[in-house]
């Protein structure tokens, strides 16, 4: 079983539609939760950081859910700016742990 | 202010050959990680520095890896007798030891080998 787990998608939106993404880690030890995206053929840029009480940023909204061990994204009124993969990313002590992403594709 | 750097941006090599890639992190960052990422898969950790010296060296696919780090910051991943398999973006990325917690990574060097 992977550490990391995603739907790898593609997921292909319209433009303005809400889209959600979900992820499982393997490990309860696991300390810190990351979204981070990365554009085609670039580097991981970080969105947000995950906290267990969920928290919003514009019109992305992240939970987590220690007990089920599982990581969740919520992107509103998606953009055509928004086409990426999404990385799921968990940290144990110094080691980032990713997922394989998800791509997304917002269609006009 | 200045980002990861990494050089160089593209290599392209002959199998057996030795590769070295080089990280210049964000000044003052004292952590510091080599990863890879092959073609459509996910990212891959490789070796971690806090400051010189290397706690976790777990992702090191094999012998022929290895990574330093100088003067707590630059550092240079070493390929030796490099294979096709080794073929990958290899990404540097480095933290603050702050409340961030966040990495954040280089452009990425890629590299081929025939």
């Amino acid at each position: 079983r992977k550490e990391v787990e995603q739907d790898p998608g593609p997921f292909n939106v319209p433009e303005g539609a809400t889209v959600a993404f979900n992820c499982t880690y393997s490990n309860s030890a696991s300390q810190s939760f990351f979204w981070y995206r990365q554009d085609c053929r670039k580097e991981p840029k970080l969105l947000m950081s995950v906290y267990s009480s969920g928290n919003e940023d514009g019109r992305f909204t992240a939970q987590l859910n220690r007990a089920s061990q599982y990581i969740s994204l919520l992107i509103r009124d998606s953009k055509l700016s928004d086409s990426a993969t999404y990385l799921c990313v968990v940290r144990g002590n110094e080691k980032l742990t990713f997922g394989t992403g998800t791509r997304l594709t917002i269609i006009p | 202010g200045a980002g990861v750097s990494q050089s160089p941006s593209n290599k392209v090599t002959e199998k057996g050959k030795d590769v070295e890639l080089r990280c210049d992190p964000i000044s003052g960052h004292t952590a510091l990680y080599w990863y890879r990422q092959s073609l459509g898969q996910g990212l891959e950790f490789l070796i971690y520095f806090q400051g010189n010296s290397a706690p976790d060296k777990s992702g090191l696919p094999s012998d022929r890896f290895s990574a330093e780090r100088t003067g707590g910051s630059v550092s240079t991943l070493t390929i030796q007798r490099t294979q096709q398999e080794d073929s990958a973006v290899y990404l540097c990325a480095s933290r603050d030891r702050g409340p961030t917690d966040t990495q954040y990574f280089g452009p990425g060097t890629r590299l081929t080998v025939l």
